[in-house]
């Protein structure tokens, strides 16, 4: 049971490249998070998907895509990197019971460095 | 604007004290409040929550407090141990909407 995974752990960018980044669970879970960590701010949602083939916008979407084709895996996309996108990447992901989500398990991150 | 707060961006306390880290909300709507902790170079993970129809949850060393009519909670360390040296996030979530608001975070350190 490896939890939440992601690829790639490090990745260095020029301004105006793209790249995806994959998420991974391996625990049904049905909700799936992208978060971006600047230095000495908390997490910010970027998206999120409450299920298969939904996602929706939080509160930093601006400059990033998502999709989530199956059910275990959550991809973020920067279609043209610039270096305000320069931060730590991390996915989350957390089940549902009869009163809303529950806690979510985190990956161990992807930092992104834009040039 | 803000919802969920952390005044203090650090902490800084001796080995068997007690540690109090303290968070604030705006939004009314938030009924399920959780504590992460997050060591360097990892993800978070979760430590302790708490629903809104409760004031209080215990577990082992920590214990998290909820006063409701001043939108605050507050997490207690007893006793702290350096293992405790982490960033420690508060989180509040409609569980509704599906998803969850983080504060800033708060460096809690633990010294022997």
């Amino acid at each position: 049971n490896a939890g939440v995974t992601q690829t790639p752990k490090f990745r260095v960018l020029k301004t105006g490249q793209s790249m995806t980044l994959l998420c991974a669970q391996d625990m049904n879970h049905e909700y799936m998070y992208w978060y971006r960590q600047d230095p000495g701010m908390g997490l910010r949602l970027i998206h999120y998907s409450v299920g298969e083939g939904t996602t929706a916008k939080g509160e930093v979407p601006d400059g990033y895509n998502v999709s989530r084709l199956k059910k275990q895996n959550f991809l973020l996309g920067l279609e043209s990197a610039a270096p305000s996108q320069t931060s730590v990447y991390f996915c989350a992901s957390s089940y549902l019971t009869p009163y809303g989500t529950d806690t979510q398990y985190f990956g161990p991150g992807t930092r992104l460095t834009v040039l | 604007d803000q919802q969920v707060k952390q005044n203090s961006p650090s902490l800084s306390v001796q080995e068997g004290r007690i540690s109090i880290l303290n968070c604030d909300y705006t939004n009314s709507m938030f009924d399920y409040f959780l504590w992460y902790k997050k060591y360097p170079a990892e993800g978070p993970t979760f430590l302790i929550s708490i629903s809104s129809i409760k004031d209080k949850n215990e577990d082992g060393r920590f214990t998290v407090f909820l006063n409701k009519s001043a939108k605050h909670l507050s997490l207690h360390i007893v006793p702290s141990q350096p293992g405790d040296s982490a960033v420690y996030f508060c989180a509040a979530s409609d569980t509704n909407a599906g998803k969850s608001t983080f504060g800033d975070g708060t460096t809690l350190t633990v010294k022997p």
